[in-house]
């Protein structure tokens, strides 16, 4: 079935440390997207990439890296500089340049810093 | 870019009881706007979206929104919730030519029998 998966669904990890966070979708579409969410703050865009190899700031880059070498692949590093990691990532695609807006998410990623 | 306000952060609703959630939208000529839905420790699906046409827009699981464009609103309704429909819920909107869309706060919805 077409869709998006990330992974892992849970991650812990120490102060200091960089994790990686993994998104692969197989459903054809030219754009993808990070997000972070925190209790009452509803979405808020990290990173988005229209075309592979390409890629802009959201609203709260600091802290995160990310890489479109493939068109199916989206991995967002979450780097020792992000001063407040802890949240549930969601990873997005759509159809780019062509679309709507529309977004289909992945499950989620929850990150614990312990 | 839009910004969106959900004005309710938090609504509780009796089972088989109806609900409304409020959703407004900074000014533009010309929208498309989005209600998803999460349940918990899952990603986002989309409920229903507004593109342009008819003004009342029917989504998956008898949810609705009415769109209204004077007053920039785009208020989601169920005539009659049940237990399943407890999850949180986001309006989301988009320019037309720019796509990434702009999400409200979200508002949890809590049935209780």
């Amino acid at each position: 079935d077409g869709g998006i998966t990330q992974s892992p669904k849970y991650l812990f990890r120490k102060e200091g440390q960089n994790v990686t966070l993994s998104c692969e979708q197989n459903l054809n579409h030219d754009a993808m997207y990070w997000y972070r969410q925190d209790p009452g703050q509803g979405l808020r865009l990290i990173y988005y990439s229209q075309i592979v190899n390409d890629f802009q700031k959201g609203d709260i880059a600091e802290g995160y890296s990310v890489s479109r070498e493939k068109k199916e692949s989206f991995p967002l590093t979450v780097t020792s500089a992000q001063k407040n990691p802890t949240a549930f990532y969601l990873c997005a695609s759509g159809l780019g340049d062509a679309n709507t807006g529309e977004l289909f998410f992945g499950e989620g990623s929850r990150l614990t810093v312990l | 870019a839009q910004s969106v306000t959900q004005l309710d952060s938090q609504v509780p609703v009796f089972e088989e009881a109806p609900v409304e959630l409020r959703c407004n939208y900074s000014s533009s000529v010309s929208v498309y706007l989005f209600w998803y839905v999460q349940y918990p420790n899952q990603g986002l699906q989309l409920l229903l979206k507004y593109l342009s046409g008819s003004t009342l827009v029917k989504g998956i699981n008898g949810f609705e929104a009415e769109f209204n464009k004077s007053q920039t609103s785009f208020h989601l309704r169920k005539p009659s919730v049940h237990i399943s429909d407890t999850a949180e819920y986001f309006c989301a909107v988009s320019d037309p030519g720019d796509y990434k869309l702009s999400f409200g706060a979200g508002t949890t919805v809590t049935v209780r029998a």
